[in-house]
């Protein structure tokens, strides 16, 4: 069975230019999430889906954080401009919505704003 | 402040040496897992705890859950270079099991 796959694995840009990543998740789960991981600490949640619903993007910061998840399957993050403090990564991470399931994440995409 | 709070942050040991992480909280959660993360790699998960007062052996790693389930440990014997990474604990609330939470991490450094 394929895991989480991410894409790219890396991207440099230029501060102010729009970014996209991409995330295809474990076939039958539900719940998608997005997480953004600054070195050395813990992911920090985004948005979390069920399936096409983002039932939690209390923490996406909505003035240049957008994601969808069209058709409940692959999601989209995109950044609009990109700041130099959005330099991190971002890992998505997919399970199944039932109690005790754990959530397996893909390899993140590692973003360097310059 | 988080809601899960990881110590040390930190450590530093000598291949042989013995370590424990703790993964401290004031909120009930319905299981608590322990990720290990490599660089530029996902987090990878080691186990789940679900029952209060839990153990569970890994070969030389131990992850024990409080009996309260707001805490758990995660233990490793005889420490090997390979063990080297970030260990990360997460946890989903018992009434919100949809939701994870994760500790800040605890960063091992395991010295041949």
């Amino acid at each position: 069975e394929a895991g989480v796959v991410q894409s790219p694995r890396y991207k440099i840009i230029e501060k102010k230019q729009p970014v996209a990543f991409w995330c295809n998740p474990i076939s039958g789960h539900n719940t998608l999430y997005w997480y953004l991981q600054n070195l050395g600490q813990g992911p920090e949640l985004l948005i979390r889906y069920e399936n096409e619903e983002a039932v939690d993007d209390s923490q996406l910061p909505k003035d240049r954080f957008s994601a969808e998840r069209l058709k409940g399957v692959d999601s989209t993050l995109k950044i609009q401009p990109a700041e130099l403090g959005d330099s991190a990564v971002y890992l998505c991470a997919s399970r199944t919505r039932t109690v005790y399931t754990e959530a397996f994440f893909g390899q993140g995409t590692r973003l360097t704003v310059v | 402040t988080q809601l899960l709070e990881q110590s040390p942050q930190f450590l530093s040991i000598q291949e042989g040496e013995n370590l424990t992480v703790y993964c401290n909280s004031s909120s009930v959660f319905s299981s608590l897992q322990w990720y290990r993360q490599e660089p530029g790699e996902g987090p990878v998960l080691l186990v789940t705890v679900v029952t209060g007062g839990e153990v569970k052996k890994l070969k030389r790693l131990t992850f024990q859950f409080g009996d309260a389930r707001k805490d758990s440990s995660l233990h490793i014997t005889a420490a090997q270079p390979g063990d080297t990474g970030l260990y990360l604990c997460a946890g989903a609330l018992r009434y919100n099991f949809n939701k994870f939470y994760f500790g800040s991490g605890t960063k091992l450094n395991v010295k041949p």
